[in-house]
């Protein structure tokens, strides 16, 4: 396994502008997820693909954000007109089919700073 | 929304000694899980338990599914430098396999 692939590793933007995150899941896992993680705080669930087919969406995923894996193998996700509160740790993980609950396996995260 | 509650926030220890820490919750959870997170990475899987009752163990930890499935907890054992950073417990009881709600976390710091 090379690994869970995340980029870029650091984004600051501006309040307003818009952002791409890009991350590269474990290449025989077709489940990918993408969570937010703030100081102090745990991982939050945002979003979940299997395959190319977005299955699951937090109400934390404003219409802001849009992710998409249209191969299904990467994904980005986009925030549009940053807020300063979207300032955060965005992890993407990924897991095997037919693999127990829970076990992600993670990126090393993107870390977001909104001026 | 559903919450997590872990203790203790954070600890020191002596190298050696062993930890506890645990997790509750006010609703019930079908799996708990155990990350670790070290700083600027990623969390990773320390241990995965799916039964009320279940005791397991990953080398010097171990951690066990409380049996009202509202809580876990998590030891190590003869604690060691690398040990240090932030344990994270998280919970599945709906949604995707990968939807996990997680606590604040314990950050352990070790005495060398």
């Amino acid at each position: 396994d090379t690994g869970v692939s995340q980029n870029p590793r650091h984004k600051i933007t501006k309040r307003g502008q818009n952002v791409t995150f890009r991350c590269d899941p474990i290449s025989e896992h077709n489940r990918l997820y993408w969570y937010r993680q703030t100081l102090g705080q745990g991982p939050e669930f945002l979003t979940y693909f299997q395959n190319e087919a977005q299955l699951e969406k937090s109400r934390l995923l404003s219409d802001r954000f849009s992710a998409e894996r249209p191969k299904g193998s990467f994904s980005t996700l986009e925030i549009q007109r940053t807020e300063q509160g979207d300032s955060a740790m965005y992890l993407c993980a990924s897991s095997r089919p037919a693999v127990g609950t829970g076990e992600l396996f993670f990126g090393e995260g993107s870390r977001l700073t909104v001026l | 929304g559903q919450q997590l509650n872990q203790s203790p926030q954070s600890m020191f220890i002596q190298e050696g000694e062993d930890v506890s820490m645990n997790c509750t919750s006010s609703s019930i959870f079908n799996t708990w899980l155990w990350y670790k997170q070290d700083p600027g990475e990623g969390p990773v899987l320390l241990i995965a338990l799916y039964k009320a009752g279940e005791l397991t163990s990953n080398g010097r930890l171990t951690a066990q599914f409380g049996i009202t499935r509202k809580d876990s907890f998590l030891n190590i054992s003869a604690s060691i430098p690398s040990d240090v950073g932030i344990y994270f417990c998280a919970g599945h009881n709906g949604g995707s396999q990968g939807n996990l709600i997680f606590g604040k976390g314990t950050k352990l710091s070790v005495k060398p």
